[in-house]
């Protein structure tokens, strides 16, 4: 059964680019595409955007001046950098499996890494 | 802003059913069949409960049911236990390859 395990830079200054790492356990890493979403403090879900095994991405529009995702299939790590990060961008980032087909949803989902901005 | 709206919280009686809206427009949930929905517990990452409007995947609850009128979707948990205290979030394709979620609704057992 497949897990996503998550890590990443937890503590930002504004301005920093912020750099998450999702890695992909226990099955195949191709096939799929690889979701990043946040969740405000108390807010609800953002889609970031995607990637799959062959670096082919797709970005949420609000976000695509700032995010950059990209694949490392030898090691099935997903790994997604915000730039230039403010207090608007704390939330909790997950990383999320989803088949190819738009019509299937989001799952599983990784446990979350939560991310700071403060100066 | 969230682009699908769902009422910040709904409540029931163990037993009864609740129904969970989340409105959307031609261009996502009217357009196409994908609204999934997801159970979401304090702390923990979001599960999947609904995918494609109505398929319940393996595992999940016969209590739980969705669907679909227009732009609307809606969730309906029947019988409703104190373990389906949570928030819940619905979500659907939007188009060009990009996906909205709903603000998310909190739904309390009494």
């Amino acid at each position: 059964q497949v897990q996503l395990q998550q890590w990443g830079t937890g503590l930002l200054k504004p301005s920093e680019t912020l750099s998450l790492t999702c890695a992909v356990v226990g099955e195949s890493f191709t096939g799929y595409y690889w979701n990043w979403v946040r969740q405000s403090p108390g807010k609800g879900l953002e889609w970031i955007g995607e990637i799959n095994h062959t670096g082919n991405t797709n970005y949420s529009p609000s976000l695509k001046t700032r995010v950059t995702m990209s694949v490392d299939t030898s090691t099935n790590q997903v790994f997604m950098k915000l730039t230039s990060v403010t207090d608007a961008d704390r939330a909790v980032y997950y990383c999320a499996r989803r088949r190819v087909a738009v019509r299937f949803p989001f799952d599983p989902w990784g446990p979350g890494t939560l991310v700071t901005v403060s100066s | 802003q969230p682009a699908l709206t769902q009422p910040a919280s709904v409540s029931g009686s163990p037993g009864q059913s609740i129904t969970i809206s989340c409105t959307g427009t031609s261009g996502d949930v009217g357009n196409y069949d994908t609204v999934s929905w997801y159970q979401q517990h304090p702390g923990k990452a979001p599960q999947l409960l609904i995918s494609e409007g109505s398929m319940r995947p393996s595992g999940v609850n016969v209590r739980f049911s969705g669907s679909k009128s227009g732009s609307t979707a809606s969730l309906t948990i029947s019988g409703l236990q104190v373990e389906d205290e949570a928030d819940y979030f619905c979500c659907s394709y939007a188009g060009g390859r990009t996906w909205v979620f709903g603000g998310g609704t909190k739904v309390t057992v009494l």
